[in-house]
C-alpha cells in the first residue's frame, strides 16, 4: 500500500521551544493530510485538516497558533508546536488520502513528543 | 454530531479462537468505515473497509459486519494469533475527515 513518512518519531523538548513534524506521502501526491493526536489508551482526536497550498482547518477547540500547520506541496505537510508545554506531550499522527485514488487514509508512524 | 464509539475496551481471547470486535455508531450520513489496527507506539494500520450498500466483507481471517438498521459494526477476526495483539478502532468518514471510535485493546493467551 501507500506509504507516509513522519519524521522525527521521538523527539524531546524543552518548555518554551517549537517542534516541527513532518509528514510525507512517499509514493503518492496529497492534497489533503489530517493531523492527529493521541492521549495513552486513548482514540486518535483529529486536529487539524491540511490542505495542499491554503490555510488548514482547525478542530474546535485546537488552537491554531499554537499547532501552526503547514501543507506546502503535495507530498509534505508540517506541524509545528510553538511554545512547547508539558502538556503538549503526547503521540501526533498524521494520515494522507491519495488524491488519486479512494478514500482510504494512510498513516504515518507517529511521533512521541515529550516537553520537559 | 458524528460519534463513534465503541461497546468494550479490552477484550481478552485464548490463541487460535475467533475474536469479535464491535463499534456502534450514532446517525450519520457516512456510507463509509474502516478498522484499524494499532500497535504500540505505532500509528494506525488499515485492515479492511465497508461501504454502507454492503453489509458483509471478508478478508484475509477477517470479515466486518455492518448492521445498518442497529447502527453496528463488527470485526471478527479467525484463529486469533499472538500478533493480533494491538488496539482495533472502527472509524468511518464523515464531512471528509476521518473520525475514530475509542478503540479496543485486544489481548491473545498463548
Amino acid at each position: 500500500g501507500a506509504v507516509v513518512s513522519q519524521h522525527p518519531s521521538r523527539v524531546i523538548c524543552k518548555s518554551g521551544t517549537s517542534v516541527k513534524i513532518e509528514c510525507r506521502s512517499l509514493d503518492f501526491q496529497a492534497t489533503t493530510m489530517f493531523w492527529y493526536r493521541q492521549f495513552p489508551k486513548k482514540s486518535l482526536m483529529l486536529m487539524a485538516t491540511s490542505n495542499e497550498g491554503s490555510k488548514a482547518t482547525y478542530e474546535q477547540g485546537v488552537e491554531k497558533d499554537k499547532f501552526l500547520i503547514n501543507h506546502a506541496s503535495l507530498t509534505l505537510s508540517t506541524l509545528t508546536v510553538t511554545s512547547a508545554h508539558p502538556e503538549d506531550s503526547s503521540f501526533y499522527i498524521c494520515s494522507a488520502r491519495d488524491q488519486g485514488g479512494g478514500t482510504e487514509a494512510f498513516f504515518g508512524q507517529g511521533t512521541r513528543l515529550t516537553v520537559v | 454530531g458524528e460519534n463513534v464509539g465503541l461497546h468494550l475496551p479490552t477484550l481478552s481471547v485464548q490463541e487460535g479462537d475467533n475474536s469479535i470486535i464491535n463499534c456502534a455508531y450514532s446517525n450519520s450520513a457516512s456510507d463509509y468505515f474502516i478498522w484499524y489496527k494499532q500497535e504500540s507506539g505505532k500509528g494506525p494500520q488499515f485492515i479492511i473497509d465497508i461501504r454502507s450498500n454492503m453489509d458483509k466483507r471478508q478478508g484475509q481471517r477477517v470479515t466486518v459486519l455492518l448492521n445498518k438498521t442497529v447502527k453496528h459494526l463488527s470485526l471478527q477476526i479467525a484463529a486469533t494469533q499472538p500478533g493480533d495483539s494491538a488496539v482495533y478502532f472502527c472509524a468511518k468518514i464523515g464531512g471528509g475527515k476521518l473520525i475514530f471510535g475509542q478503540g479496543t485493546e485486544l489481548s491473545v493467551k498463548p
